[in-house]
């Protein structure tokens, strides 16, 4: 059974970078039959998509998130991370890593989440 | 910045019929892209309920059903149950944004 697990701080501090982990387990992040993504939803509000990796490191952003996501692999450890720097309190959300289907393009497994708090 | 636009909320009787619309443009479910659906209970991470328009995940009960049609599409739920309360978002691709769109949500209602 594919399971993904994020981890990471719950609360930064504005202007810094939020850092997330997604660890997978059940599949292997080096089949290249998947895309690995992130999404986030603010409390009580729908789903944003932040970006995506593949497993040779290619990687594709939203727009409106670009200037500050990064998100890289380790397929050693079997994880993909997402780095967002400079951060506001409008980035208080809680944030799924996401399997990607690459033939259909649905996220067909998702993490339980995790709440990022920005405050000082 | 929602590009799929979805009702607030919908309703309906035990047993009765919801559907629930989701209305994209010529760069997302217009130009072709498949729409897909995910029910979201309260409290828990978003479940693939509909793949490629009409696909449901083993396990999915085929109450549920979706179609495509034009820059649209509409998930129902046939036999409305007390579990079926949750929301409810469309997820598709936008050429022009180059990325990922989720609709704006359905709350789904019990009555």
């Amino acid at each position: 059974q594919v399971q993904l697990q994020e981890s990471g701080p719950g609360l930064v501090k504005p202007s810094q970078t939020l850092s997330l982990t997604c660890t997978v387990s059940g599949d292997s992040i080096s089949s290249g039959i998947y895309y690995w993504s992130w999404i986030r939803q603010p409390a009580g509000k729908g789903l944003e998509w932040i970006g995506r990796i593949y497993t040779s490191g290619s990687t594709n952003y939203n727009p409106s998130l670009k200037s500050r996501v990064t998100i890289l692999v380790d397929t050693s450890k079997n994880q993909f991370s997402l780095k967002l720097s400079s951060v506001t309190a409008a980035d208080t959300a809680v944030y799924y890593c996401a399997r990607e289907d690459s033939g259909w393009h649905n996220f067909d497994y998702w993490g339980q989440g995790t709440l990022v708090t920005v405050s000082s | 910045q929602s590009v799929l636009t979805q009702p607030p909320s919908a309703s309906g009787a035990p047993g009765q019929r919801v559907t629930i619309s989701c209305t994209g443009s010529s760069s997302n479910i217009g130009a072709g892209y498949d729409a897909h659906w995910y029910q979201q209970l309260p409290g828990t991470a978003p479940k693939v309920l509909i793949y490629g328009n009409n696909n449901r995940p083993s396990g999915v009960p085929d109450r549920f059903s979706g179609s495509k049609s034009g820059t649209s599409a509409s998930l129902a739920i046939t036999g409305l149950q007390a579990e079926d309360e949750a929301d409810y978002y469309c997820q598709s691709y936008d050429s022009s944004l180059s990325g990922y769109v989720f609709g704006t949500g359905t709350k789904v209602t019990v009555v």
